[in-house]
């Protein structure tokens, strides 16, 4: 079975200081790969996703994720977070023309000391 | 009202009772899910609907029983819920299904609690 794992599960980070959180998915087939954050008391939101194309994909408020087939990654990065940056941050990935199975990682929480 | 709605926000309910969460979506979408979302458990597809019929269920115990009478509107009629049902239950809407691409979007979640 398809299956998403996220390593971390709370990273603590102060302001500016570069991140990188890592996602890992089972399926060997064709797949497309979502990154959502949830701040806190808000909707779950989508910050990038990948479908084809360049494997290095822009997202929202300066996000980007690299699509690594071979190692079957697509680790979310920036490069100086900040404050308002705090939030869980969810990889989700689902296989290519299914019927919209969504496999969601568990979640990183990531809080950012200003 | 824009986005995905969900009511109600908040639910308590006992083992006997019988209730319906309710998910509307104001984006013109074909497709709407509900999901599962427990403390330290990933997200969890339950039931997948598109253009108003069903495509996905995945393994989802019968006390559970959505109903899509039209592309905007989703619902999970609950009837003799456990205590482990208790959860945070999130409707998503995307403009077709996700295997082709499209992203979704969520609503804020029916906390429920089940005593």
């Amino acid at each position: 079975a398809q299956s998403v794992s996220q390593h971390n599960h709370h990273v603590i980070l102060s302001e500016a200081a570069s991140l990188e959180l890592g996602c890992n998915y089972s399926y060997g087939g064709t797949v497309n790969l979502f990154w959502y954050v949830q701040y806190p008391g808000q909707h779950l939101q989508l910050l990038l996703k990948y479908f084809s194309g360049d494997p290095l994909v822009k997202g929202i408020k300066g996000f980007e994720a690299e699509f690594i087939k071979s190692k079957f990654s697509f680790n979310l990065r920036k490069p100086s977070v900040q404050w308002s940056d705090t939030a869980e941050y969810f990889c989700a990935v689902t296989k290519r023309g299914s019927q919209g199975n969504l496999i969601f990682g568990k979640g990183t929480k990531l809080s950012v000391k200003p | 009202e824009t986005g995905v709605t969900q009511t109600p926000r908040h639910l308590v309910m006992g083992m006997t009772n019988k209730k319906s969460l309710k998910c509307e979506q104001h984006l013109g979408h074909n497709a709407m899910y509900w999901y599962k979302q427990s403390a330290k458990k990933p997200l969890e597809l339950m039931f997948v609907y598109s253009l108003e019929e069903r495509v996905e269920n995945n393994s989802v115990p019968s006390r559970f029983s959505p109903e899509c009478p039209n592309s905007s509107h989703l619902f999970l009629h609950l009837h003799t819920l456990q205590p482990e049902d208790s959860a945070l239950y999130l409707c998503a809407s995307s403009l077709a299904l996700s295997g082709s691409g499209y992203e979704q979007f969520f609503g804020p979640g029916t906390r429920l609690t089940v005593l």
